[in-house]
């Protein structure tokens, strides 16, 4: 079985501080992970993944991520927010078993920057 | 441009109507996935294919149907309209288990 919590509902933070949106995930076997921003009324756009290699992942719009396999987490990071990041970010993970071909979302976090 | 093309983007049934969601993509990916997404629920797979001719069920399959007779189109059936299918209906692409999805821009259904 795979999974993704995303433990908090919203994230608000002032226009030009870092911004952190948590992301845990459960597998059996290695992760595939995934970061997916959505804006108002629009689909998912990709943000960045981890397959393998370098711990730290960048992305686009200054976004980056850190997969720790201990704490099996894979939170997203900008170090200064713009209010234009204002949206719903997704987290989601893929079971690396042989065969599996869906990604488990998990239940988005809504972000607030404050100008 | 390339990518996911979702049609309609808004349709208001009455219950027990049907209706069809058509999906179709030009970047020749094998997989090929139907979402729903229902407020503080993330998405939740219907459906999903890895090739013409193949489909299975996903985590909430109930109400729906498809068919993949092209790589192209994966089109999302609803027979019998019910409210508990009031929702926003995603369709994306993949082609190997190491890429991204690519989303489609979405269809807003309500079943009154």
């Amino acid at each position: 079985a795979q999974s993704v919590a995303q433990p908090e509902d919203q994230v608000n933070v002032a226009e030009g501080n870092p911004l952190t949106v948590k992301c845990t995930y459960s597998v059996s076997g290695n992760p595939y992970l995934f970061w997916y921003v959505q804006y108002p009324n629009r689909g998912l756009q990709f943000l960045l993944k981890y397959i393998t290699g370098d711990n730290l992942v960048k992305g686009s719009y200054g976004f980056e991520a850190e997969f720790n396999k201990s704490q099996t987490s894979f939170h997203l990071k900008k170090p200064s927010a713009l209010v234009s990041d204002s949206a719903l970010y997704f987290c989601a993970v893929r079971d690396r078993a042989r065969g599996n071909n869906r990604l488990a979302f998990g239940k988005g976090n809504q972000v607030v920057v404050i100008p | 441009n390339a990518g996911v093309t979702q049609t309609p983007k808004f349709r208001i049934l009455k219950i027990g109507q049907s209706m069809t969601l058509q999906c179709t993509q030009d970047m020749n990916h094998n997989y090929m996935y139907w979402y729903r997404q229902d407020p503080g629920m993330g998405l939740k797979l219907i459906y999903y294919s890895v090739g013409a001719g193949i489909t299975d069920k996903g985590e909430v399959p109930n109400g729906y149907n498809v068919s993949r007779s092209t790589t192209e189109d994966f089109p999302l059936r609803l027979e019998l309209a019910a409210p508990s299918q009031t929702s926003v209906y995603f369709c994306a692409s993949g082609y190997t288990e190491h890429y991204g999805y690519t989303f489609g821009s979405g269809t807003r259904l309500t079943v009154v």
